[in-house]
């Protein structure tokens, strides 16, 4: 198993621009989620997804979308970029949200200009 | 917020055993106590939980007290690959996870 997988693992954005984060899990694990971390700080919950077809908002929503069409893949988008998304991105799944141990993915490093 | 206060800094000399305490005063009933580590850059990694007994498994071993309002994390042989950020988290489920600024564990040979 490959476990969670993120791409890119570092991408430049310039103010105003969109993109998508991609992550996958070849676990079969129906929650999904997406967290920040800013220098210094501790991961903060941006989105979840309990299920294919069922997405929510975590802590810090705004400025993301995502969508969960296949149980595999949860992407994030920036719809339009700020510096002050600038920030390390990582994506984390688990069997589903009460099980008690999720595995992260490397995690993007994003530098909005 | 994160619901828990936990040191910034700690150091530990290779080898020994290394006690990582964790304040959470204001733990509900159905709330877990969690611990995760992050080695430098990388994602953070699942060490242990419990809800109010003792547990242990093959990375370390969690006290909690009876009274559920602090813990202690335990790394009982600690090596240099050990060395990380040690984040105790309080949550009933994963939509609620909180991470602090952690404990930078430092261990020295």
């Amino acid at each position: 198993n490959a476990g969670v997988t993120q791409t890119p693992k570092f991408q430049v954005l310039k103010t105003g621009q969109s993109m998508t984060l991609q992550c996958a899990q070849d676990m079969n694990h129906e929650y999904m989620s997406w967290y920040r971390q800013d220098p210094g700080m501790g991961l903060r919950l941006i989105h979840y997804s309990v299920g294919a077809g069922i997405t929510d908002q975590g802590e810090v929503p705004n400025g993301y979308n995502v969508s969960r069409s296949t149980t595999e893949d949860f992407p994030l988008r920036l719809l339009s970029a700020a510096p002050s998304q600038t920030s390390v991105y990582f994506c984390a799944s688990t069997r589903d949200y009460l099980d008690n141990e999720q595995f992260f993915g490397p995690g993007t490093r994003l530098t909005v200009l | 917020d994160a619901k828990t206060t936990q040191p910034t800094s700690m150091d530990c000399a290779e080898g020994r055993a290394a006690n990582l305490p964790c304040n959470h005063s204001t733990i509900s009933g159905n709330e877990y106590v969690y611990w995760y580590r992050q080695i430098h850059s990388q994602g953070p990694q699942y060490i242990i939980h419990g809800l109010k007994n003792n547990e242990t498994n093959e990375m370390a071993s969690l006290i909690i007290t009876e009274d559920r309002k602090s813990s202690t994390l335990i790394l009982p042989h600690a090596t240099l690959r050990d060395t990380a950020v040690y984040y105790c988290i309080v949550t009933y489920n994963n939509n609620d996870m909180r991470f602090g600024a952690g404990t930078r564990l430092t261990v020295k040979p």
